[in-house]
């Protein structure tokens, strides 16, 4: 099994439409948990840092599960300027970052 | 503000030559790193520095080298390019303290080894 793992898509969205994502990792000694976002060759930047109590900013909302260890991201009223690919990103030690292979978004007219 | 920079952003090789990939930034981090980047796999750790003068290994090291002998630089060297080491390289840099886990990337360098 992946350390971390999510669907790559591509999830193809109407513009407005709600569309949500989820990241499985393995490690139950995972730390921290970011989602990052990475425009067609371009480097990653990041998108939310991941809360225990889930957090919201704007049309995000990022969620963690870590009895089922899973994170989620959620986008509302989604835009063009949302399609991107993107990262979950699960800190599992001391300097070690693991990413996810991205699932790709594509928003639609 | 320029952020972190890599230097070159293209470059295409012959197996068994050698060139080294630089990687700058001006934000006073003192934590800096160096991914790979390939199809259908997330971005690997090569290397990383938590401070000028200390390197050490990531999750793919073999074949690389780096440095960091300014703290504002961190340097990635590939001795003897093999065609394995076709990829996209991104460096990152990360501040100390509660930010320390958000990091910062450069614009990627794309090596192709032939």
């Amino acid at each position: 099994r992946k350390e971390v793992e999510q669907d790559p898509g591509p999830f193809n969205v109407p513009e407005g439409a709600t569309v949500a994502f989820n990241c499985t990792y393995s490690n139950s000694a995972s730390q921290s948990f970011f989602w990052y976002r990475q425009d067609c060759r371009k480097e990653p930047k990041l998108l939310m840092s991941v809360y225990s109590s889930g957090n919201e900013d704007g049309r995000f909302t990022a969620q963690l599960n870590r009895a089922s260890q899973y994170i989620s991201l959620l986008i509302r009223d989604s835009k063009l300027s949302d399609s991107a690919t993107y990262l979950c990103v699960v800190n599992a030690g001391t300097y070690k970052y693991i990413f996810g292979t991205g699932t790709r978004l594509k928003v639609l007219a | 503000n320029a952020g972190v920079t890599q230097t070159p952003k293209f470059r295409v090789l012959k197996t068994g030559q050698s060139m080294t990939l630089l990687c700058a930034q001006d934000m006073n981090h003192e934590y800096m790193y160096w991914y790979r980047q390939d199809p259908g796999m997330g971005l690997r750790l090569i290397h990383y520095s938590v401070g000028e003068g200390t390197t050490a290994k990531g999750e793919v090291p073999d074949g690389y080298n780096v440095s960091r002998l300014k703290k504002q630089n961190f340097l990635l060297g590939l001795e003897s390019a093999a065609p394995s080491q076709t990829s996209v390289y991104f460096c990152a840099s990360s501040p100390t303290g509660w930010a320390k886990n958000i990091q910062y990337f450069g614009a990627g360098t794309r090596l192709s080894v032939l």
